[in-house]
């Protein structure tokens, strides 16, 4: 099955870019999207097709894809953005999802 | 703005079956562009695919799960149903159903449900 890396977690200061990493073999071919899950919700999708942003998801988040990573890029970090973060492809060849193990975000 | 709601029993005793039902409104569970699929998350710990339903029927488990789960669907009813059988401990987890956007380029789960605690007990 297909492995996808993050790091466990990222600190940044409220104001600063937050990058969020998500690892694995030639990820840069691949479709992949992010979620937002913040303690006792459901996750919720905050970027798809690597770059693309469902309605109501501010700009300030954005995704890219290229190689081996594929990045979350938060701009202007706020408080309400401290969650865990989780990448996602579709593995073609097992016709099954693949999620990252999550980062934990805090805006220190 | 389509909804999932997942609804059973929170507390299975263990070695009995889990049984959950997602309810979904505001679209229809036939729709040809959208897979069903239930989604699980043990305390603390990160997301687990269990399995995908497509309303033709088409089915696909998770392997390390296949052997212990059923999913199906009740159109008529706008549903779509899991079973875990067997259950032990390590199935204790907030389960959540999600909907899958289809696309050539890919696929995501653009909507969840709010996720029900299902707690393996005796």
């Amino acid at each position: 099955s297909y492995v996808l890396t993050q790091p466990p977690s990222v600190s940044v200061a409220p104001g600063q870019t937050a990058r969020i990493t998500c690892g694995g073999n030639n990820i840069g071919s691949k479709s992949v999207h992010w979620y937002q899950q913040k303690p006792g919700q459901a996750p919720m999708l905050v970027v798809y097709d690597n770059s693309a942003r469902p309605s109501g998801i501010p700009e300030r988040f954005s995704g890219s894809n290229s190689g081996n990573t594929a990045t979350l890029t938060i701009s202007r970090v706020e408080a309400g953005d401290e969650a865990d973060y989780y990448c996602q492809v579709w593995d073609n060849t097992s016709d099954h999802p693949a999620f990252g193990g999550g980062t934990k975000l805090t805006a220190l | 703005q389509v909804q999932l709601q997942e609804s059973g029993p929170g507390l299975v005793k263990p070695s009995q079956t889990l049984s959950l039902t997602c309810t979904v409104s505001g679209g229809s569970i036939r729709s040809g562009s959208h897979y069903w699929s239930w989604i699980r998350q043990p305390a603390g710990k990160g997301l687990e695919w269990i399995g995908r339903v497509y309303t033709s029927g088409n089915i696909k488990y998770n392997p390390s799960l296949k052997s212990r789960v059923t999913i199906s669907v009740d159109t008529s009813k706008n549903q779509f149903s899991l079973r875990l059988n067997s259950v032990s401990a390590a199935d204790t987890a907030v389960y959540y159903c999600a909907r899958v956007a289809m696309y050539s380029y890919g696929y995501w789960f653009d909507f969840w449900g709010q996720g029900t605690l299902v707690t393996v007990s005796s």
